[in-house]
């Protein structure tokens, strides 16, 4: 399973917009890469997923290049709710169901 | 439609005891997986249910087992309790589970060790 690299912390204002990037330089070609977002107490929260390019939805937009070693993930104009752990997931094996979460973003957004 | 529920919320025992906790998945789920979360270790997988069958293990002591019912929903037990296995337990549940299929996570049970 590749392994993943992110910050472990990030600061932001409200209205601004974050963006957190994960490495995982050794991203298999079918792996997909998906975008978790969890509060204190709660279950993770599934946010976004892609395999290449840009993909958006109504939370975020995840940019991925072309060589895949690398993903952002993009919160628009972020308010005070926004602030949580942010994880980035690649890959899983076939037919497995097996996710391992790095130590995740501690994203904190101040009014 | 309703997500995952986990029961109970919460839950206090003594060393050396058992624990069974219980997951109900997403209506049509047939994928279960089970997950630790502590703030030392993070979020360490622990096993996979699918179609009744353990299809994946992490690596934890088998202290910690696991089954699935004809319906999908799930049970966790962890005997000869430690200490150590004072954590946030959650499951997870997604339609048929692989690479692509978003997991739906519970609000988990928070297990205290005494």
């Amino acid at each position: 399973l590749a392994k993943t690299t992110q910050p472990i912390s990030m600061d932001s204002y409200e209205g601004q917009e974050v963006n957190i990037t994960c490495s995982h330089n050794n991203i298999a070609t079918n792996d997909y890469i998906t975008w978790y977002q969890q509060f204190p107490s709660q279950g993770p929260r599934f946010i976004i997923q892609g395999y290449k390019t840009k993909v958006t939805n109504e939370v975020a937009s995840l940019f991925i290049p072309a060589d895949r070693k690398s993903s952002t993930l993009s919160l628009p104009r972020v308010s005070l709710s926004d602030t949580a752990v942010y994880y980035c997931l690649v890959g899983t094996l076939n037919n497995n169901n097996d996710m391992r979460f790095g130590a995740g973003t501690r994203l904190t957004v101040k009014p | 439609k309703a997500g995952v529920t986990q029961t109970p919320r919460y839950l206090i025992k003594t060393r050396g005891q058992q624990v069974t906790l219980s997951c109900s998945p997403i209506s049509g789920h047939r994928s279960v997986s089970w997950y630790q979360q502590t703030p030392g270790q993070g979020l360490q997988f622990l096993f996979e249910y699918f179609s009744e069958t353990q299809r994946n293990k992490g690596n934890f002591p088998g202290r910690f087992s696991g089954r699935q019912f004809s319906n999908s929903r799930s049970e966790m037990n962890v005997s000869t309790l430690e200490l150590g296995d004072s954590a946030l337990y959650l499951c997870a549940s997604s339609l048929v589970g692989g690479r692509t299929d978003t997991q739906y996570f519970g609000p988990g049970t928070r297990l205290t060790v005494l």
